[in-house]
């Protein structure tokens, strides 16, 4: 079983409106992934974390998308005003520093925007 | 940006078979190469990882190959079975706590 965990499972949201999943990652993992997986199962990076910090991100990440990993809370993903295009599973996933390091994927998000 | 391709796309075998999907990647400075097995409706599973000072490895009925110069890797699954029916992702990396950059995935499909 996953020990990244993220919740909702699933997200319904009309377009324009806010979206907000979370994940606590594997116990001991100070860094944290976020990625998009579209329908046609894709894989898109959009933001990582080492502890607080701010890894890498992507463009479109800096616009609709925020996120952050504050300490003692669970990290969270946030689409500020969503659109039918962002509907896909969002993966959050977990790993130690360093390199050559595993990287273990919670269950997702399904965001559905209508 | 950098890119993996992953062939084939889809893979249909005949259980007791075995089944290969190659990936190649760009940058010459990935160093870590892990496969992941996703089933509908589930999360990527991380299945077998091969890292840059390996050029083999293998565990229960899957093997990877690395080939650094090539910057080509590949899984074989041995002895299929219907329960390998999923799909596949390869992925790269160069450095720990950057993204893995993923391939565009295989269906395999195992049949009786």
């Amino acid at each position: 079983n996953s020990k990244v965990i993220q919740t909702p499972r699933y997200l319904v949201k009309g377009q324009g409106q806010k979206a907000k999943m979370r994940c606590i990652p594997e116990k001991g993992h100070p860094v944290v992934f976020w990625y998009q997986q579209n329908k046609n199962n894709e894989f898109k990076f959009l933001i990582n974390f080492q502890n607080q910090e701010v890894l890498q991100q992507i463009d479109m990440t800096e616009k609709r998308f925020s996120a952050e990993c504050p300490s003692n809370s669970p990290c969270s993903l946030e689409i500020q005003s969503s659109e039918a295009g962002d509907s896909a599973l969002y993966l959050c996933a977990s790993s130690l520093p360093g390199s050559n390091t595993e990287v273990f994927f919670g269950k997702g998000t399904r965001l559905t925007v209508v | 940006g950098e890119q993996v391709e992953q062939l084939p796309s889809i893979l249909r075998v005949q259980e007791g078979s075995s089944a290969s999907i190659n990936c190649t990647y760009e940058n010459s400075a990935s160093n870590y190469f892990p496969w992941y097995k996703q089933e509908p409706g589930e999360n990527p599973k991380l299945i077998i990882d091969i890292r840059s000072n390996m050029e083999r490895k293998q565990t229960q009925g899957l093997i990877v190959l690395l080939d650094k110069k090539a910057k080509r890797f590949s899984l074989h699954i041995t002895d299929t079975q219907p329960g390998d029916s999923a799909m596949y992702f390869c992925a790269a990396s160069d450095q720990g706590g950057r993204a893995l950059i993923f391939g565009t995935g295989t269906t395999v499909s195992v049949s009786p």
